[in-house]
């Protein structure tokens, strides 16, 4: 099974300011890598895939990139609304899926 | 628009078994497949299952190989995942989403665009 470790599992950021998220996986996945977000009592939400194409709806300051077995989700401005769990997911064994253990962005 | 609604919260004894089901609507059920997903409380996000909608051919996580069944129905558009023999660590929130398969020139992209709500199963003595 591909394990999927994700750095750091809480991340203080201020309001405005750039958030990095890490996500490495055990083995190569390629490009085949998803991103979602996830707020308290709230179902995830698909935020990337293809480690770097937005989904619908998703906006610009939300970015992905990497490949083989390391990736990045940035937030180039954290707004409130952004402030939630995020997870990456590879399904480069589709359709057998893993997730990474979440990053917690929080307002500092 | 797509909707992927769930039954309700269950509490089950250990031992016994539960089936959710995950009523789509605003697509062509038969045309997606779906994934079940699980979240126990503070814990990451755990994949155990998916039904190809359109033909019933499933595949589980190998975690729960034995206990999991997925099932569909394509007259009520709605899929099920059924877990038997139930313990306490079985405690979590139970999630389905459609599967998206995406092609882009040569490459092809799978994600899980919508998901349900989520339906709680408890298990308790």
């Amino acid at each position: 099974e591909i394990v999927m470790t994700q750095s750091p599992a809480t991340l203080s950021v201020s309001p405005g300011e750039r958030a990095t998220l890490s996500c490495r996986a055990s083995q190569s996945v390629s490009s085949n890598l998803a991103w979602y977000q996830q707020k308290p009592g709230q179902a995830p939400r698909l935020l990337i895939y293809g480690a770097s194409t937005r989904a619908t709806g998703i906006p610009a300051r939300f970015s992905g990139s990497g490949s083989g077995t390391e990736f990045t989700l940035t937030i180039s401005s954290l707004q409130s609304e952004d402030f939630a769990v995020y997870y990456c997911q590879q399904y480069n064994n589709w359709p057998q899926l893993t997730f990474g253990g979440g990053t917690k962005v929080e307002i500092k | 628009q797509v909707q992927l609604v769930q039954s309700g919260a269950e509490v089950k004894k250990p031992g016994a078994s539960v089936k959710v089901s995950c009523k789509a609507s605003g697509y062509t059920f038969t045309s997606y497949a779906m994934h079940w997903v699980r979240q126990a409380p503070g814990q990451r996000l755990e994949w155990m299952g998916w039904i190809n909608a359109g033909n019933g051919n499933t595949k589980y996580s190998q975690k729960f190989q034995g206990r999991v069944t997925i099932t569909r129905d394509t007259s009520a558009s709605t899929a099920y995942m059924e877990l038997s023999s139930l313990r306490s660590e079985d405690t979590a929130v139970y999630y389905c989403a459609r599967d998206v398969i995406a092609a882009a020139g040569t490459s092809y992209y799978y994600y899980m665009d919508v998901w349900g709500k989520g339906t709680t199963v408890t298990v308790s003595s």
